[in-house]
């Protein structure tokens, strides 16, 4: 199935050092959404993003929607230990009632105290 | 209370044994999802529903099937299990109205020996 490229794959980084993961697709998409995944638990939700160009943040994590419509970036600056986790992108293309997320494989975060 | 719940959260079976995992759900939230989580292959679709008498295929719904009892519940059934279908388990619900971000449950580590 269509799936999206995240990357990187992994980091593994400093504590106090700031993260950039991306995803990108050749597709447009009208949403993208943010999700991180503590080890053992459900992906929670950390940010949603609905407009081409949009930057939000939630604390120290920033997202933005590309201009494209097919990319979307997110940062986390001064990274702490329980930034540790895997952080999935997923995205939305309207279509309809009909429409379901495309997931990226997530990018695992590991931080070093 | 957690929003979305799953039982049971851990299980180990026997290959050929039917197994029932399930979903229940508060958001009040018309759609629900199952996913399967493999190390390094993301989240995999396997079944979703839009409403109570609609029921789709996901990317690998090949020996799972499911039932949405009722809007707040969707349970996911292997009916003779296999050591491959050893994963976690995700159910995830949405609303369209909301955006269809989803939302998910903890999880259920299925071990199939």
């Amino acid at each position: 199935g269509q799936q999206l490229n995240q990357n990187p794959q992994s980091m593994f980084i400093q504590e106090g050092e700031d993260v950039s993961m991306n995803c990108t697709s050749s597709s447009i998409f009208n949403t993208w959404l943010w999700y991180k995944q503590d080890p053992g638990e459900g992906p929670v939700l950390l940010i949603a993003l609905y407009k081409a160009g949009e930057l939000t943040s939630n604390g120290r994590l920033t997202a933005q929607f590309g201009i494209t419509r097919k990319d979307s970036f997110l940062n986390i600056s001064a990274s702490i230990p329980s930034d540790v986790g895997i952080y999935f992108c997923a995205g939305l293309a309207n279509a309809g009632n009909n429409r379901k997320l495309i997931w990226g494989l997530g990018t695992s975060l590991a931080v070093n105290p | 209370d957690a929003d979305v719940t799953q039982t049971p959260r851990n299980r180990i079976t026997k290959t050929g044994k039917r197994i029932m995992l399930e979903c229940s759900q508060t958001k009040g939230h018309d759609r629900m999802y199952w996913y399967r989580q493999d190390p390094g292959l993301g989240l995999r679709l396997i079944y979703y529903s839009f409403d109570v008498k609609d029921i789709n295929k996901g990317e690998i719904s090949d020996g799972y099937s499911v039932s949405r009892q009722a809007q707040a519940k969707f349970s996911l059934s292997l009916e003779s299990a296999i050591p491959n279908q050893t994963a976690l388990y995700f159910c995830a619900t949405s609303d369209f109205t909301g955006g269809d971000t989803q939302y998910f449950g903890p999880g259920t580590r299925l071990t199939v020996l």
